[in-house]
């Protein structure tokens, strides 16, 4: 079985700040991780997604995280922030042999204020 | 290309009744999930049908079933209904590869009062 945690329930950041959301997670089998942003009455949109190979993933809107294997974790981090980054943002993981199930975290309030 | 479309998009049902979501994958997506998420939380896993078959189940009551039909559509099908379904019901499609990435719909917001 798999498991989320998101560090921070909700983040409030200035814009042009660099900013990260934590996130752990704990299987006992090969995963794939992801980070998906919901933004007020909207479905989830893919930010990026770790399969294999390199650690270092980049997304969509200058979003980047990083698998850390030995710390079980996969912080999403962005340079500078916008106001329309202002969203939720959630952590997901699936086992490598479970595709269309994924394990999401609590979820983290991005707040990008002037 | 159209994404993927949940009808209704919101709903309002007594406690007691029964209701029936619907969901049409991206074109060419087999595979339809389906998720719950209650205000203030990540989405929780329901099933996962692949071409017609369940093949996921997560920690539901048997008052939650679904189907897929030939046209790779789906329903989510919730009976006797109580106040803690209302939620946000996504539905999502992956292509057939196991590491497909999930794409989410807009979702259909269930009120049970």
């Amino acid at each position: 079985a798999q498991s989320v945690t998101q560090l921070d329930s909700q983040v409030p950041v200035f814009e042009e700040a660099p900013v990260e959301l934590r996130c752990n997670y704990s299987s006992s089998v090969s995963v794939y991780l992801f980070w998906y942003v919901q933004y007020p009455n909207q479905g989830l949109q893919l930010l990026l997604k770790y399969l294999s190979g390199s650690t270092l993933v980049k997304g969509i809107n200058g979003f980047e995280a990083e698998f850390n294997k030995s710390q079980t974790s996969f912080h999403l981090r962005k340079p500078s922030v916008h106001i329309s980054d202002t969203a939720e943002y959630f952590c997901a993981v699936s086992g490598s042999n479970q595709g269309g199930k994924l394990i999401f975290g609590q979820g983290t309030e991005l707040s990008v204020k002037p | 290309d159209a994404g993927v479309t949940q009808s209704p998009t919101h709903l309002i049902k007594t406690r007691g009744q029964q209701v029936t979501l619907r969901c049409s994958p991206i074109s060419g997506h087999k595979s339809v999930s389906w998720y719950q998420q209650v205000l203030g939380q990540g989405p929780q896993f329901i099933f996962q049908y692949y071409e017609k078959e369940e093949r996921g189940r997560g920690n539901f009551p048997d008052r939650f079933s679904a189907r897929q039909f030939p046209n790779y559509s789906s329903e989510l099908n919730v009976n006797a209904l109580l106040l803690g379904d209302s939620a946000l019901y996504l539905c999502a499609s992956s292509g057939d590869r196991g590491n497909s990435p999930l794409h989410f719909g807009n979702g259909t917001r269930l009120t049970v009062t």
